[in-house]
């Protein structure tokens, strides 16, 4: 079975702009999480989606958004890039939320760099 | 109460060693606590996971030690080889359906030949 793929790998934007991340579950996984990974701030969630709905936001501003099609794919945006936003972005998928053994499972992630 | 705490930041073992990671809780209703195993490069990977009403799970070289009444959870690597060389993160997840994790900061090993 496939593993979670995330698309592009990595990416080099600007300041003020924004991007566009792709995240394809496992198949048969039915939520996706985002998490950004840092140096500084480590591991942190970002949201969860399940069924085309946001589940659970992390602590991030509005500019981080995300969606979910019918297909169990995700996309994550951020807007109005800032050097901060430099990071791995990870996606993990489950296989239902709210199924006991809550195992997630990870992608290669996506390596923003802002300049 | 949403953190967990970990240490050490880093360790270095020797070939055939053992490899311990520790890692501390506050809240109560966390009630999943995965391991997770990262390369440079690479997404983490999950390695093993325990829930609070067993104290010990074992897989291969890998082990959990779960003492619920001192909230805190460990990870030991027997046998420790180079190959082990990783980032291991500890995470913990509240009991409300939702695939939310809350990650430790980190313990980097080096296992030296």
């Amino acid at each position: 079975k496939a593993g979670v793929t995330q698309t592009p790998r990595y990416l080099i934007k600007t300041r003020g702009q924004q991007v566009t991340l792709s995240c394809s579950p496992i198949s048969g996984h039915r939520s996706v999480s985002w998490y950004q990974q840092t140096p500084g701030q480590g591991l942190q969630f970002l949201f969860e989606y399940f069924s085309e709905t946001q589940r659970n936001k992390g602590n991030f501003p509005g500019r981080f958004s995300g969606r979910q099609f019918s297909n169990s794919r995700s996309e994550m945006n951020v807007s109005t890039l800032e050097l901060g936003d430099s990071a791995l972005y990870l996606c993990a998928s489950s296989l239902v939320p709210g199924d006991t053994t809550y195992e997630q499972y990870f992608g290669p992630g996506t390596r923003l760099t802002v300049t | 109460q949403q953190q967990v705490k970990q240490s050490p930041q880093s360790l270095i073992v020797q070939k055939g060693g053992i490899s311990i990671i520790n890692c501390a809780y506050e809240n109560t209703a966390f009630d999943y606590f995965p391991w997770y195993q990262q390369f440079p490069g690479k997404g983490p990977a999950l390695l093993i996971a325990i829930r609070p009403d067993v104290s010990e799970k074992k897989e291969g070289r890998f082990t959990i030690s779960f003492n619920k009444s001192a909230k805190q959870f460990s990870l030991h690597i027997m046998d420790s080889q180079p190959g082990d060389s990783a980032t291991y993160f500890c995470a913990a997840s509240l009991n409300t359906g939702f695939q939310k994790l809350v990650f430790g900061t980190g313990t980097r090993l080096l296992v030296s030949p």
